[in-house]
């Protein structure tokens, strides 16, 4: 499985941008890039997916290095919400995800 | 996205015994998976239960420790039996659902087992 590589946390200030990063230089072709996060005491939320090109939707950005080898989640405006835990996670077809550590995000007021 | 839920949504359980996790979706799934995340740690996942199917169990993971049942396509349960304190972690179960382009997995709130 492709691996990837996020910061174990990161701060961010409410109404604030965030760019959450995301490494995986061992993506294969076939790999999509998902991002879910998982609030305090509830399960995995899906945030957005891509395979090559910038995604938006009304919760977030994905954007995606040329190369494929990282990514990048953009919150537009941080609300004290968004305080999660942030997953990056490779799949080809979403019926086998392996979720690493992640990014706890912390916002400030 | 689907509706689902988990009950019980936690427990506490004394050792030797065993407890039934039950997950219920609003809509007819095929794909149904159950993930374990340990106190401080990110989920892992457990197995995939098709209905029809026996489940397929991850490593590390097997069928007398983690029976689960798929009977239908809005339901699974998922038992963990002669439990220790090892076993107190949060059992999530997730669905597999069409989506944007892809199918997306949709998780319920999950069920806190703590093991005395």
């Amino acid at each position: 499985d492709a691996k990837t590589t996020q910061p174990n946390s990161m701060e961010s200030n409410e109404e604030e941008p965030v760019h959450l990063p995301c490494n995986h230089s061992t993506i294969s072709g076939t790999d999509y890039i998902h991002w879910y996060r998982q609030l305090p005491s509830q399960g995995p939320e899906y945030v957005i997916h891509g395979l090559t090109s910038n995604v938006n939707n009304r919760m977030a950005s994905l954007a995606i290095a040329e190369d494929r080898k990282s990514s990048t989640l953009i919150l537009h405006r941080a609300t004290l919400r968004d305080a999660a835990v942030y997953y990056c996670i490779l799949t080809y077809n979403n019926n086998d995800m392996r979720f690493g550590a992640g990014t706890r995000l912390t916002v400030k007021p | 996205s689907a509706v689902i839920s988990q009950k019980p949504s936690r427990d506490i359980c004394q050792r030797g015994t065993s407890l039934t996790i039950q997950c219920q979706v609003d809509s007819q799934v095929t794909m149904m998976f159950w993930y374990r995340q340990q106190p401080g740690q990110s989920l892992t996942l457990i197995a995939t239960a098709n209905q029809g199917s026996e489940a397929t169990y991850e490593s590390g993971f097997v069928i007398d420790k983690f029976p689960i049942s798929r009977p239908n396509l809005t339901f699974s349960t998922l038992t963990v039996s002669n439990m220790s304190p090892e076993d107190s972690s949060i059992y999530l179960c997730s669905v597999l659902l069409p989506g944007q382009g892809l199918d997306t997995q949709y998780f319920g709130p999950g069920t806190r087992l703590t093991v005395l």
